[in-house]
């Protein structure tokens, strides 16, 4: 398999600031990378898709200005949470997937976002 | 878009026994289509996965079915041990070469009791 970082895997930050999620592909270029957000007990919510290089695509009901991504190289894509809000409190988890690789997608350990 | 539904949300058997847990999905152009267990606190990991031109797929204790005319999928678990609880989650997607997005079920939580 590969290895997918996520880092933090906790945050803890006030209302009105902005938090990054940074998620890394170890050994692998990942050409694509998905964003997940996961409220407990419930199924992973694709929340976007990035390219490498390319601006990325938000499922629908997402604020694109909420919830900045970049993929600006092939192990490094970011989430921005922008003005966070107590309700963005909720467990961001990204995936990745690479050329090697032509099914599988690998998954970050998550970060546990907690806005007060 | 794609739809995943998934049943049961919670199972619950004896140790030995086995889990079937299914799936249905809504868009036919659906080609791939993998199993991911998530333990408490942890990522989710592939288990098992299958494309639409098998209907059968085996792995030791686990195996996938296929029905594209119905548009269902199940994974079955025998001689489950407790070790098998988590949660899993079914998926749906159109493996393209630019992309991979999965749609996932709303997940099961299996517990396997003593």
């Amino acid at each position: 398999g590969a290895v997918v970082s996520q880092h933090p895997s906790r945050v803890i930050c006030k209302s009105g600031t902005s938090v990054k999620i940074e998620c890394r592909s170890l050994d692998f270029q990942a050409t694509t990378m998905f964003w997940y957000r996961q409220f407990p007990k419930k199924s992973l919510m694709l929340m976007a898709t990035s390219n490498e290089g390319s601006k990325a695509t938000y499922e629908q009901g997402v604020e694109k200005d909420k919830f900045l991504i970049n993929h600006a190289s092939l192990t490094l894509s970011t989430l921005t949470v922008t003005s966070a809000h107590p309700e963005d409190s909720s467990f961001y988890i990204c995936s990745a997937r690479g050329d090697r690789f032509e099914t599988e997608a690998f998954f970050g350990q998550g970060t546990r976002l907690t806005v007060v | 878009g794609e739809n995943v539904e998934q049943h049961p949300s919670t199972l619950s058997v004896q140790e030995g026994d086995s889990a079937v847990i299914k799936c249905t999905y809504s868009d036919s152009a659906s080609n791939y289509f993998p199993w991911y267990k998530q333990e408490l606190g942890k990522r989710p990991q592939l288990i098992i996965d299958i494309r639409s031109n098998v209907g059968e797929k085996k792995d030791q204790r686990i195996a996938v079915t296929l029905n594209k005319t119905a548009k269902h999928f199940s994974l079955h678990i025998t001689e489950t041990q407790p070790e098998d609880s988590a949660v899993y989650f079914c998926a749906a997607s159109i493996l393209t070469g630019g992309g991979n997005k999965l749609t996932f079920g709303t997940g099961t939580q299996l517990k396997v009791e003593l």
